[in-house]
């Protein structure tokens, strides 16, 4: 089972930023947060991971709480092509652990 | 340079009958994870493979197996096929047994009627 709860559903305004919370509240000290995002009828796309210190690259911010029992996706200026569900996953790296998904958050991206 | 590539894109098949759906993973990379994603549901994880050897395994029947060749691409195979086999199949590469990022194809979209 999937150890991260998000919300179901999101909409964001074009050029808005868009922040996507995840709670992970029995996160262990040696897991990993990793978002994924589906477009629809692709394949999950890798999107950024993180342990303890905030994260950015060209696609996305992730800011983790202190005690690490949350975090928030941020997309900075969401365009209509970033309308996708959105997965958080806890994951050990290092060991033989697979991608655990779950049902992750819609979000809609309105002009 | 070519991402996961699988094939076929879309499959239809008969309860009872057998299937082959095939990936070729990014190039050099040596770990194969096949998932299975059932509309609605996000995917769940059916095997990893990495230099040839199974190394992972999920919650699935028997009939369910896959293999990697040693050109590290790889087959997954479902026999006895049920209805509720009819979903979207994922092949993921990655270049180390103990992957960071994943990288998914495009999937094979399996419908059993």
């Amino acid at each position: 089972d999937a150890k991260t709860t998000q919300p179901t559903s999101m909409d964001c305004a074009e050029g808005r930023a868009a922040n996507l919370p995840c709670n992970h509240s029995t996160i262990s000290g040696n897991e990993y947060v990793y978002w994924y995002r589906q477009i629809h009828s692709q394949g999950p796309q890798y999107i950024i991971h993180g342990l303890k210190n905030n994260e950015t690259n060209e696609m996305a911010s992730l800011i983790i709480t202190e005690d690490r029992k949350s975090s928030t996706l941020i997309l900075p200026h969401a365009t209509l092509r970033d309308t996708a569900v959105y997965y958080c996953i806890v994951r050990v790296v290092g060991g033989n652990t697979p991608l655990v998904f779950g049902k992750g958050t819609r979000l809609s991206v309105i002009a | 340079d070519a991402g996961v590539t699988q094939s076929p894109t879309h499959l239809i098949k008969t309860r009872g009958q057998q299937v082959t759906l095939r990936c070729s993973p990014i190039s050099g990379h040596k770990s194969v994870s096949w998932y299975q994603q059932v509309l609605g549901q996000g995917p769940q994880f059916i095997f990893q493979y990495y230099e040839k050897e199974e190394r992972g395994r999920g919650n699935f029947p028997d009939r369910f197996s896959a293999r990697q060749f040693p050109n590290y691409s790889s087959e997954l195979n479902v026999n006895a096929l049920l209805l509720g086999d009819s979903a979207l199949y994922l092949c993921a590469s990655s270049s180390r047994q103990h992957n960071t990022e994943a990288f998914f194809g495009q999937g094979t979209r399996l419908t059993v009627v």
